[in-house]
């Protein structure tokens, strides 16, 4: 079955080291997105792509890249992780814009 | 499992009575809009979607009810059982990119 998974699940790390988080996706959707999920904000969108080397920024973009060089996967990294960036990482994926986005299982970051 | 909010707005609601959770929106222009449920540790898994052009719609024990005169959107949950326990998020989209989240509401059963 088609599915849209995440790696690590879980991942400790320190102030200024570089850190990249993996989304795969097994639906050939053309859209995938980067949120994260903090207490009290909902879901926020960090970076989405529509399509292979299309990246465009979020509403909570600074600190953190994307890259697209095939359509299954979007790996989202910060360049120099902050404390700020402890979280909780969502990807998701859809057919076309707008609509229905599948989701991941999450990765739990924390930046000690 | 990650935990979603602790000052999330909470429903309680007794096993098999209906549920009604509410959504304010913010764009008139928004033309789609989704409800996601959140289970602990899980990420949010589709339940419903509607079209602007549409003021009801029903899917299995659920049924989405759009007014756009008060930009609002209500998930409405008939017979609730305890595995609706979860953390449910409304989404609108315009079009133009990515869906908007709101902040959820946590929805507790109690048997």
């Amino acid at each position: 079955d088609a599915e849209i998974t995440q790696s690590p699940r879980h991942k400790i790390t320190e102030t200024g080291r570089q850190v990249t988080l993996a989304c795969h996706q097994t639906w050939n959707h053309n859209n995938m997105f980067w949120y994260r999920q903090d207490l009290g904000h909902g879901l926020r969108l960090i970076h989405y792509s529509y399509g292979v080397q299309d990246t465009n920024k979020g509403e909570v973009s600074d600190g953190y890249s994307v890259s697209r060089s095939n359509t299954e996967d979007l790996p989202l990294t910060l360049e120099s992780a902050a404390s700020s960036q402890t979280s909780v990482y969502f990807c998701a994926s859809s057919a076309t814009r707008g609509n229905e986005q599948f989701f991941g299982p999450g990765t739990r970051l924390t930046v000690l | 499992g990650e935990s979603v909010g602790l000052h999330l707005p909470t429903l309680s609601v007794q096993e098999g009575d209906n549920s009604i959770i509410n959504c304010a929106y913010s764009n008139s222009a928004s033309d789609y809009f989704i409800w996601y449920k959140q289970e602990s540790g899980k990420g949010p898994q589709f339940i419903i979607d509607i079209r602007s052009n549409m003021d009801k719609r029903q899917g299995q024990r659920v049924t989405v009810l759009l007014n756009k005169t008060v930009k609002h959107l209500s998930l409405q949950i008939a017979a609730t059982q305890p595995g609706d326990s979860a953390v449910y998020f409304c989404a609108e989209n315009t079009g133009r990119r990515a869906l908007t989240f709101g902040s959820g509401t946590r929805l507790q059963v109690q048997p």
